[in-house]
């Protein structure tokens, strides 16, 4: 069955620090999401990606945030400069044009110290 | 106000019995779609079942069956025969509009505890 694999599993980073966490979303499907979820909490929309563009973001998505598709298969999402509250489970899913359909990846774990 | 609504932030249930987890949802367009994930401890989202707003029967996937409320909007998932493995974190979540790209709205869960 296919999947949406996300590297890496766990990253530690310094504050202040930039990291990119990545995305192979599935190879047919179009639209393309970020969410975290940070411990214990509920998951989070962050941002939508279609047609090479950002389609809809929340407000957790602020200027620290970009999401980039670079070579039509990899998805990433960049946190500029990592602050402690950054810490969280990072989620890549993607859907299609079928009712339902979304594939979650399984996570990054980001721990921000 | 809430947009999905989890009041049980836990819930036990005895091996083999059946158990449903609630969830109510607040929208004002027609046209949405109800899902829920198993959260086991690893972390993973894993999709169980899926609801239209527009369809008439209630959704079954194997052992999970999504009882659907339009009027009193609710979505509760009700799990027959638990098993030990069923143990695990359970979000409902909602999607507003047609189609699958819209943003899925959670809720904030509950946990799930299996009894041997």
């Amino acid at each position: 069955e296919p999947e949406v694999t996300q590297t890496p599993s766990h990253q530690v980073t310094q504050m202040g620090q930039e990291v990119i966490l990545r995305c192979v979303p599935i190879s047919n499907h179009l639209y393309f999401y970020w969410y975290r979820q940070i411990l214990g909490q509920k998951v989070e929309f962050l941002v939508s990606f279609y047609n090479n563009e950002i389609s809809e973001k929340s407000e957790i998505f602020d200027d620290q945030f970009s999401v980039e598709r670079p070579d039509g298969s990899n998805f990433t999402l960049k946190i500029r400069s990592t602050k402690l509250e950054d810490s969280a489970m990072y989620f890549c899913a993607s859907s299609d044009w079928g009712n339902y359909g979304y594939t979650f990846g399984s996570g990054t774990r980001l721990t921000v110290v | 106000a809430q947009k999905i609504t989890q009041t049980q932030p836990g819930m036990f249930v005895q091996e083999k019995e059946a158990v449903t987890l609630d969830c109510t949802y607040d929208t004002s367009d027609p046209s949405y779609g109800l899902f829920w994930y198993k959260q086991p401890s690893s972390g993973e989202m894993i999709f169980l079942i899926y609801q239209g707003s527009y369809d008439q029967q209630n959704a079954t996937e194997g052992r999970y069956s999504l009882n659907f409320q339009k009027a009193r909007k609710s979505a509760n998932l009700v799990i027959s025969a638990s098993q030990l493995g069923d143990s695990a974190m359970y979000f409902c979540a909602m999607r507003e509009g047609q189609g699958s790209q819209g943003n899925l709205i959670f809720g904030k869960g509950t946990k799930l505890s299996v009894k041997p």
